[in-house]
């Protein structure tokens, strides 16, 4: 399993913009980066996955350099409701057997 | 489409006793896992089934615990004898076969072992 390397926390203000860094140094050439959220007493939540590059949704983008050794998380002008804790996985897309969660990243927004 | 529920949502047992948590992934989804977290550690992967099968057993940890997905529906998870140790939440996630992107989990079930 890939293993994946976050901030244990990071804090931010409404309105900011926040990006999350992952570091995933032995990702393997078919692991794909999958970027979950979590909120207390719920399960996590899926917010973005990508290869390399950039991908980008209604919610989050997601960096991807060439070497693929990291990524980034970035959401705009987050609100208080982003609270939550962020985890940064890597697996197969087809073999989603098992993941490594890690720590996350718990995002704190302030007013 | 409804997402994937488990219960109970909180379980109290004592230790040595019995407890089966349920898992009722989305309709149509094949693919079928156990997670859990324990004592504020990692979330960690415990198995997975592909319909009624059991693709990948790697995490669980010992024979106390028992996963079954008759007729590949819902999933339960047993533990028999439960220990302190097991205590934690207990999440399940469902995918569909291929090419979905992400697990939807549930809630979780909170397991404490007195």
């Amino acid at each position: 399993l890939a293993k994946t390397t976050q901030p244990i926390s990071m804090d931010s203000y409404e309105g900011q913009e926040v990006n999350i860094t992952c570091s995933h140094n032995n990702i393997a050439t078919n692991d794909y980066i999958t970027w979950y959220q979590q909120f207390p007493s719920q399960g996590p939540r899926f917010i973005i996955q990508g290869y390399k590059t950039k991908v980008t949704n209604e919610v989050a983008s997601l960096f991807i350099p060439a070497d693929r050794k990291s990524s980034t998380l970035s959401l705009p002008r987050v609100s208080l409701s982003d609270t939550a804790v962020y985890y940064c996985l890597v697996g197969a897309e087809y073999n989603f057997n098992k993941f490594y969660f890690g720590s996350g990243t718990k995002l704190n927004v302030k007013p | 489409e409804a997402g994937v529920t488990q219960f109970p949502s909180h379980s109290v047992i004592e230790k040595g006793q019995t407890v089966t948590l349920r898992c009722d992934p989305i309709s149509g989804h094949d693919n079928l896992y156990w997670y859990r977290r324990v004592m504020g550690k990692e979330i960690k992967f415990l198995l997975h089934f592909v319909k009624e099968s059991k693709q990948d057993e790697s995490g669980m940890p010992n024979n106390r615990f028992l996963a079954e997905r008759t007729g590949g529906t819902y999933s339960t998870l047993k533990v028999q004898p439960a220990e302190l140790e097991d205590s934690g939440v207990y999440f399940c996630a469902s995918s569909r076969a291929t090419g979905d992107k992400g697990y939807t989990f549930g809630s979780g079930t909170r397991l404490t072992v007195v």
